[in-house]
């Protein structure tokens, strides 16, 4: 089984500046996929980004990048000079490649990031 | 044009009517699926349909039974609502296999009364 862990429920930044989204996972599977996901208050779920448990570098999409630690099992997004349109809750959530066509998200509990002016 | 669009996006309904929710996907993806977003935001997965056949029935009550006339196509009948359903159910698509990203409906808001 999967597990996702996100420690913090809510995060407050200051425009223009950086901030880290914690995310650690447990998984007995030895490849797997590492995803973020950012739901705004509209309740759309936008994918932000992925990171495979093979890829040598971090997955970076735009100010989005994924600090990943492997032997740590954390996979922290990173949004650099936050916007005040980042205000959104923001998922974790990770697929095993074990299960072939039986692929499916396990989600952490989310992290609900506000950007202040 | 919107990839994976559900309707109704909003469902006020009550306690013991059936209803159904559509989705559809134009991304021209093999695997189409069910979640479940509940009250504290957490996300479960419901069903996965892989080319039409059902891959993945999570624990979920006989009530609801997915259909998938066609790979851009997959249904959520509710039978006999009951309260505790409430919640936003979100549809979703993928390729087949893993590390592909799967993309998700904007939700459907089921409120039972």
């Amino acid at each position: 089984a999967q597990k996702i862990t996100q420690t913090q429920p809510g995060m407050f930044v200051q425009e223009k500046e950086a901030v880290t989204l914690d995310c650690t996972y447990d998984t007995s599977d030895p490849s797997y996929g590492l995803f973020w996901y950012k739901q705004p208050s509209s309740g759309e779920m936008i994918f932000l980004i992925y990171q495979g448990s093979y890829d040598q570098q971090n997955a970076t999409e735009g100010r989005y990048s994924l600090n990943f630690q492997k032997a740590r099992k954390s996979a922290n997004l990173v949004i650099s000079a936050s916007q005040l349109g980042d205000s959104a809750m923001y998922f974790c959530a990770m697929s095993p490649f074990s299960g072939g066509s039986n692929y499916k998200l396990t989600f952490g509990k989310g992290t609900l990031l506000t950007v202040n002016p | 044009d919107t990839a994976v669009s559900q309707t109704p996006k909003y469902l006020v309904t009550q306690m013991g009517n059936d209803k159904s929710i559509k989705c559809e996907q134009n991304l021209g993806h093999d695997t189409m699926y069910w979640y479940k977003q509940d009250s504290k935001k957490f996300l479960k997965i419901m069903f996965s349909y892989n080319n039409k056949e059902l891959i993945i029935n999570e624990t979920v009550p006989n009530r609801f039974s997915p259909k998938s006339p066609d790979k851009a196509h997959l249904n959520l009948h509710i039978n006999s609502l009951e309260l505790g359903d409430s919640a936003v159910y979100f549809c979703a698509s993928s390729t087949t296999g893993p590390g592909n990203t799967i993309y998700f409906g904007e939700g459907s808001w089921l409120t039972v009364v």
